[in-house]
């Protein structure tokens, strides 16, 4: 059981909007720490799409966008597109544990 | 360009231990913490440790506390992971990240993952 919550999945057509959400507490997303967001395809190492909450690495396109409120964070993709298929990860700090933590990842789908 | 290299495949015994390596070129190796994160199949990224490969300072989770073992050699810009008192449960993919900056930070380089399975 991950101590950041993740939908198991979503799924949208070409073209549409879908979001991710990523519920943590007070101890890992509610404090100072930041959210970051991953995509995984299949067979393929994490790359990182979304740093310090809301920032988009050189190369990330704009379709992508992140927000942090209170204790949780949420991943954005609009424009769907079918290489957006993938597995998505939230990732923040946990000031109780001492311990970097992962969202369970969420398998995005599109239609 | 930043690349994290890691060592080949591995496949272990139930009881051994497994030394994974990570190569860093393209940046001051010593400027920079590297976690190790591993994956098995078909479940979710799950964080090991890291290490501050300018002091070495380390920081393992508690589910491998006493089992994982990071350290780093300056002269080799090498990272290394060793996991001991393998079982079945350990097989996965072991990836090395770099943190862009200090260990809470995002990981914005990965090696390319080494696969370690443990089967008798």
């Amino acid at each position: 059981q991950s101590v950041l919550t993740q939908p198991p999945s979503v799924s949208g057509a070409p073209g549409q909007r879908v979001t991710i959400s990523c519920t943590g507490s007070s101890s890992n997303i509610g404090t100072v720490y930041d959210v970051h967001w991953y995509q995984q395809l299949p067979g393929t190492a994490p790359k990182l799409l979304i740093s310090g909450n809301n920032n988009r690495p050189s190369g990330v396109p704009d379709r992508f966008s992140g927000s942090k409120s209170g204790t949780s964070a949420s991943l954005a993709i609009t424009g769907l597109q079918a290489e957006d298929e993938a597995d998505y990860y939230c990732h923040s700090y946990d000031s109780s544990l001492g311990a970097v933590i992962f969202g369970g990842g969420t398998k995005l789908t599109v239609l | 360009q930043v690349q994290l290299v890691q060592s080949g495949a591995e496949v272990k015994t139930p009881g051994a231990s497994v030394k994974v390596s990570c190569k860093a070129s393209g940046y001051t190796f010593t400027s920079y913490v590297i976690h190790w994160v591993r994956q098995a199949p078909g479940q979710r990224l799950e964080w090991m440790g890291w290490i501050d490969a300018g002091n070495g300072d380390t920081k393992y989770s508690q589910r491998f506390q006493g089992r994982v073992t990071i350290a780093r050699d300056t002269s080799a810009s090498t990272v290394y992971m060793d996991l001991s008192s393998l079982r079945s449960e350990d097989t996965a993919v072991y990836y090395c990240a770099r943190a862009n900056g200090g260990y809470y930070h995002a990981l914005n380089y990965w090696g390319q993952g080494t696969l370690v399975t443990v089967s008798s």
